[in-house]
């Protein structure tokens, strides 16, 4: 089944403790990308992925960092967290067809800072 | 995604009744637009998409109508059932500067199909 899948689905952590949410599709899309999600707010690209070691800021990167050593997986890396990071985030990826439109999304990793 | 969803506007249809969900963008220079569906708990799913160059597409029960005039955009679901309940969002690609494109996403409207 095609499938992106994050993992963990919940967290909460403390502020300044790093922490990593994977992220892993089994498509062979080229484009990958990480959006979060706040209420009343549309979806807002993080950072966002061409293919393997292309990476690139989004709307609102700050705070966050991420890798793309391998084509199926792009974690999510927040070095120091902090409250204004607690978000639902979700991870999409698409082929290099549909380039920036992300064709399938993950189920979400709720994230609180506190 | 529950949470996501508690300032959004709601649409309360009943169950095999016509749904009609609309969405404003704001580049007129944006040629590609999208629909998504966001079930509760659940990651976005593409529903449907059209080109700048169409002003209607149709799916399965689902149609998108494009307004260049006025930047409106809609999906209409035909015979809505319980399981088209889910907040309901559009995306516009919209072209920058230096030759990129960005897709901007609305906040979404929340569609609940009463029995």
């Amino acid at each position: 089944e095609a499938q992106v899948t994050q993992n963990p689905r919940y967290l909460i952590t403390v502020t300044g403790k790093k922490l990593t949410v994977t992220c892993s599709q089994n498509m062979n899309h080229e484009y990958m990308s990480w959006y979060r999600q706040d209420p009343g707010l549309g979806l807002r690209q993080i950072y966002y992925s061409m293919n393997v070691e292309v990476t690139d800021k989004g709307d609102v990167p700050e705070g966050y960092k991420v890798s793309r050593k391998e084509k199926r997986n792009f974690p999510l890396i927040l070095e120091s967290p902090s409250p204004n990071q607690t978000s639902l985030y979700f991870c999409a990826s698409s082929s290099s067809g549909t380039g920036s439109v992300p064709g399938f999304f993950g189920q979400g990793t709720r994230l609180t800072v506190v | 995604g529950e949470s996501v969803g508690l300032h959004l506007p709601t649409l309360s249809v009943q169950e095999g009744d016509n749904s009609i969900i609309n969405c404003a963008y704001s580049n007129s220079a944006s040629d590609y637009f999208i629909w998504y569906k966001q079930e509760s708990g659940k990651g976005p799913q593409f529903i449907i998409d059209i080109r700048s160059n169409m002003d209607k597409r149709q799916g399965q029960r689902v149609t998108v109508l494009l307004n260049k005039t006025v930047k409106h955009l809609s999906l209409q679901i035909a015979a809505t059932q319980p399981g088209d309940s889910a907040v309901y969002f559009c995306a516009e690609n919209s072209p920058f500067s230096g030759g990129y494109n960005k897709l901007i996403f609305g906040a979404g409207t929340r569609l609940a199909v009463h029995p």
